[in-house]
């Protein structure tokens, strides 16, 4: 089992660039989110999904969009990047009321 | 709306001391609390996670306690080590997902 797998790890993006950070998990897990860590701030909640097909917004989604088209899968897309979206990103997944398991994280620049 | 404490925000001990972090939590109609360890510039590692009809949970070093009636949570860790310089995050698990603390940085000196 890999767990969760988040690519890229790293990534500098121009202001007004867009891209695509991607997620996977191969526990077979239900439930998916992506967070958001800032220095001193703890990690925020952008968006989760319940299930294939379904998603929605956490605490901070504005300047973000995601898909869950497989359970598999969850792609957080960022269009016209700004400074304020430069952090560290976490995908996470979970099973009912388990314990979540967390990728790696994608540390991510825009200048 | 669910929000997560913790106490203290830094922590440094030296080696060999048991120690004590809190967590405390606004709502506690909580569905399980979860305890992870992040060492710099890595992701978050789970440590215990502790159902809401628990008291209690163990692992190793480590013991983690809920007392939902009153929003808190403690994590115990004994003898400690350098290696256990970390930051030490709580999360809460409710009807909406995990809600963090903004964790405890602790160091541990030899």
């Amino acid at each position: 089992n890999a767990g969760v797998t988040q690519t890229p790890k790293f990534r500098i993006l121009k202001i007004g660039q867009s891209m695509t950070l991607q997620c996977t998990q191969d526990m077979n897990h239900n439930y998916m989110y992506w967070y958001r860590q800032d220095p001193g701030m703890g990690l925020k909640l952008i968006y989760y999904s319940v299930g294939a097909g379904i998603t929605d917004k956490g605490e901070v989604p504005n300047g973000y969009n995601v898909s869950r088209s497989t359970t598999e899968d969850f792609p957080l897309r960022l269009e016209l990047a700004a400074p304020s979206q430069t952090s560290v990103y976490f995908c996470a997944s979970s099973y009912g009321t388990d314990g979540y398991t967390f990728g790696s994280g994608t540390r991510l620049t825009v200048v | 709306k669910q929000e997560v404490t913790q106490i203290p925000a830094a922590l440094s001990v030296p080696e060999g001391e048991n120690l004590v972090l809190n967590c405390s939590f606004t709502d506690s109609a909580i569905y399980n609390l979860q305890w992870f360890r992040q060492d710099p510039g890595k992701g978050l590692t789970s440590l215990l996670l502790i159902q809401s009809s628990q008291r209690e949970q163990t692992s190793g070093r480590l013991n983690a306690s809920l007392d939902k009636s009153s929003g808190r949570s403690t994590l115990y860790i004994a003898a400690s080590q350098p290696g256990d310089s970390a930051t030490y995050l709580c999360a809460a698990r409710g009807n909406t997902p995990l809600v963090f603390g903004k964790g405890t940085r602790l160091s541990v000196i030899a």
